[in-house]
């Protein structure tokens, strides 16, 4: 039973292409993140909702979008993809207030060519 | 702002040696301090936390960290390294206000040699 799943766990894809990636949690969490971790390993936090209202919204470009249809769901649409937006993106789920950490999802290797 | 520095971008230990890993923290307030782990092509597993308890804070796999607020510091630390720890190692602070964010240091690599 994974407690946070996302898919694809793998995509690769062309310039200009518009993907998704689903992240799904099934703790119970309230709290569902989107953390994008670079070549570098630098892990920096895109978006977040609480209970599918959106929290946390970064300096990320507009072609990045979050959905979240309930609180166990959240997903990540790209349009127009770019080189620069290969990298591994991570879900993470929590329980907001709690101070007990991210649950961690097996993450996404977005590659864009 | 709240901030991680974590001291040394790569550790090089041999089996069965101790493991310290460094981390200093900057934050206005008292914050919530965390150490995940990464290993290759993995997520991140929680391997401690530190949330205003006891300063001295032990988690799985035999690492534990201390919490110095006089030094703003908060190592990992382990007696004796297996093979099995080589991997990527994140100090995480959590940010101010109730929005569950978390930052992260640059990360350390640990490689363990035999």
């Amino acid at each position: 039973d994974t407690a946070v799943s996302q898919t694809p766990k793998y995509l690769v894809t062309q310039m200009g292409n518009d993907k998704s990636i689903k992240c799904e949690q099934n703790l119970g969490h309230d709290t569902m993140y989107w953390y994008k971790q670079d070549s570098k390993k630098f892990l920096k936090i895109m978006f977040s909702y609480n209970n599918k209202e959106l929290i946390i919204n970064e300096t990320v470009p507009n072609r990045f979008s979050p959905k979240s249809p309930d609180k166990a769901h959240l997903n990540l649409h790209i349009n127009s993809l770019e080189l620069g937006d290969s990298a591994v993106y991570f879900c993470a789920s929590s329980t907001l207030g709690t101070n007990y950490g991210y649950t961690f999802g097996s993450g996404t290797r977005l590659t864009v060519v | 702002a709240q901030s991680v520095t974590q001291l040394d971008s790569h550790v090089s230990v041999s089996e069965g040696t101790p493991v310290l890993l460094r981390c200093n923290y900057s934050s206005s307030y008292s914050p919530s301090l965390f150490w995940y782990v990464q290993h290759p092509n993995k997520g991140l597993q929680l391997l401690l936390k530190y949330t205003s308890a006891a300063t001295l804070v032990k988690g799985i796999n035999g690492f534990e960290a201390e919490f110095k607020k006089s030094e703003t510091s908060f190592h990992l630390t382990k007696p004796s390294a297996h093979m099995s720890d080589a991997a990527e190692y994140f100090c995480v602070v959590s940010d101010r206000g109730n929005t569950g964010k978390l930052i992260f240091g640059q990360g350390t690599t640990l490689q363990v040699k035999p």
